[in-house]
């Protein structure tokens, strides 16, 4: 079980480019998530998909951001343009979608917009 | 909705003493609720979860926590701390229908020799 795997690890990038945050699910799982850490705001949903359907987009920040998971295999999310306030700490997990069933996640992407 | 609020941003015990990590949730469906630790530089790894099954629940790492659905706590406790539980330990929530994690906002546990 090679678990769910993130790149880039780190990401440095300047305000207004693009960002593309990159994550491989656990062979299996059919829900997909993408949380965001900072110190003030903590752990954040920002997106979450079932079958590779998105459920619930309401805790992405605002039109810059997307997210996109074309397989069962693969998720993208996008910054663009990137900000300064974007910098955080972004996670991906995945699990099974039944109640109950936990989500595993990956090491993160560290992403610092200058 | 479903909401979790941890007690203290910040614990420090000295090793081989108790730990207690304190967890209220809110749930308006009866929960599923999870503990879960993060190291530095790592991604979240689970530590126990409560489904429904019994109320005591054991984890990894000698931890264990108690649903008790009168007080809404679900707290996490270690009888003897170890420098190696020095880490951030997380409380969440889920709904019973789709897997979306509601996390508190975090304790950080020092362990002092």
């Amino acid at each position: 079980d090679a678990g769910v795997i993130q790149s880039p690890r780190h990401e440095v990038t300047e305000m207004g480019q693009e960002v593309t945050l990159r994550c491989k699910p656990i062979s299996g799982h059919n829900s997909l998530f993408w949380y965001r850490q900072t110190m003030m705001r903590g752990l954040e949903l920002l997106i979450y998909f079932n079958n590779n359907v998105p459920i619930d987009d309401s805790g992405m920040p605002e039109d810059r951001f997307s997210a996109k998971m074309p397989n069962a295999s693969f998720s993208t999310l996008k910054i663009q343009p990137s900000e300064p306030r974007d910098s955080a700490v972004y996670f991906c997990a995945s699990s099974l979608s039944q109640g109950g069933s936990p989500l595993h996640f990956g090491n993160g992407t560290r992403l610092t917009v200058t | 909705a479903q909401s979790v609020t941890q007690l203290g941003s910040h614990v420090s015990v000295s090793e081989g003493a108790l730990v207690l990590l304190r967890c209220n949730y809110s749930s308006s469906v009866p929960p599923y609720l999870f503990w879960y630790v993060q190291y530095p530089n790592q991604g979240l790894q689970l530590l126990l979860k409560y489904t429904s099954a019994a109320t005591l629940v054991k984890g990894i790492n000698g931890f264990e926590a108690e649903f008790k659905k009168s007080e809404t706590s679900f707290h996490l406790t270690k009888p003897s701390a170890h420098m190696s539980d020095a880490a951030e330990y997380f409380c969440a929530v889920s709904a019973s229908s789709g897997g979306k994690l509601i996390f508190g906002q975090g304790t950080e546990l020092s362990v002092k020799p």
